[in-house]
């Protein structure tokens, strides 16, 4: 068993919608959950970054955390077609170690 | 503030030849790493280094030589290529959270 699992998609969704991405992991020493967002032929770019259980909202991205189900989420308010990305997600106990998800393939359609 | 670079952008290189990816961060960071990105398989650990003077191996370190040069540079090294190692190759540093470079995608013939 891989110790995050990311869907790996595509999901298509139309402009405006609300997008729901989401990881499982299987460590509860992890402690540190984040999402990059990777457009095509660039680097991973750090979104968002929580620790613990919760919630975080930064503009339209809200990133949400539930420990006790080791389930994380990402949702996208009012997507757009500039969020056509591939978003991973990762995590870490804090030390050396990050664990990344293959990534989902997002396309907001116009 | 330019963050993490690496170079080259892009790399041909035939069986057998060897090659040095070099990668610079400005953020002052203590660790950095390096992986590789393979469609299907996600970022994968190749060598990291937790702090000036020290290298350990990740997940996928055979073929490969790192050198961290000081706080500022960690090079990744391919002695003798193979068609395996054809990959996206990015560097990152981080305090808690990574930052990533641009990556270098190299193709080996």
């Amino acid at each position: 068993q891989k110790e995050v699992e990311q869907d790996p998609g595509p999901l298509s969704v139309p402009e405006g919608a609300i997008v729901s991405l989401n990881c499982t992991y299987s460590n509860s020493a992890f402690q540190y959950f984040m999402w990059y967002r990777q457009y095509s032929r660039k680097g991973p770019e750090l979104l968002m970054y929580t620790y613990s259980s919760g919630n975080k909202e930064d503009g339209r991205f809200t990133a949400q955390v539930d420990k006790s189900s080791k389930y994380i989420s990402l949702f996208i308010r009012d997507s757009q077609p500039s969020d056509s990305a591939t978003y991973l997600c990762a995590t870490t106990s804090g030390t050396y170690k990050y664990i990344f998800g293959t990534g989902t393939r997002l396309k907001v359609l116009a | 503030n330019a963050g993490v670079t690496q170079t080259p952008k892009f790399q041909v290189l035939k069986t057998g030849q060897s090659m040095t990816l070099q990668c610079a961060q400005d953020m002052n960071h203590n660790s950095m790493y390096w992986y590789r990105q393979d469609p299907g398989m996600g970022l994968r650990l190749i060598y990291y280094s937790a702090s000036e003077g020290t290298t350990d191996k990740g997940e996928v370190p055979n073929g490969y030589n790192v050198s961290r040069l000081n706080k500022r540079e960690f090079s990744l090294r391919l002695e003798s290529a193979a068609p395996s190692q054809t990959s996206v190759y990015f560097c990152a540093s981080s305090d808690l959270t990574q930052y990533f470079g641009p990556g270098t995608r190299l193709t080996v013939l």
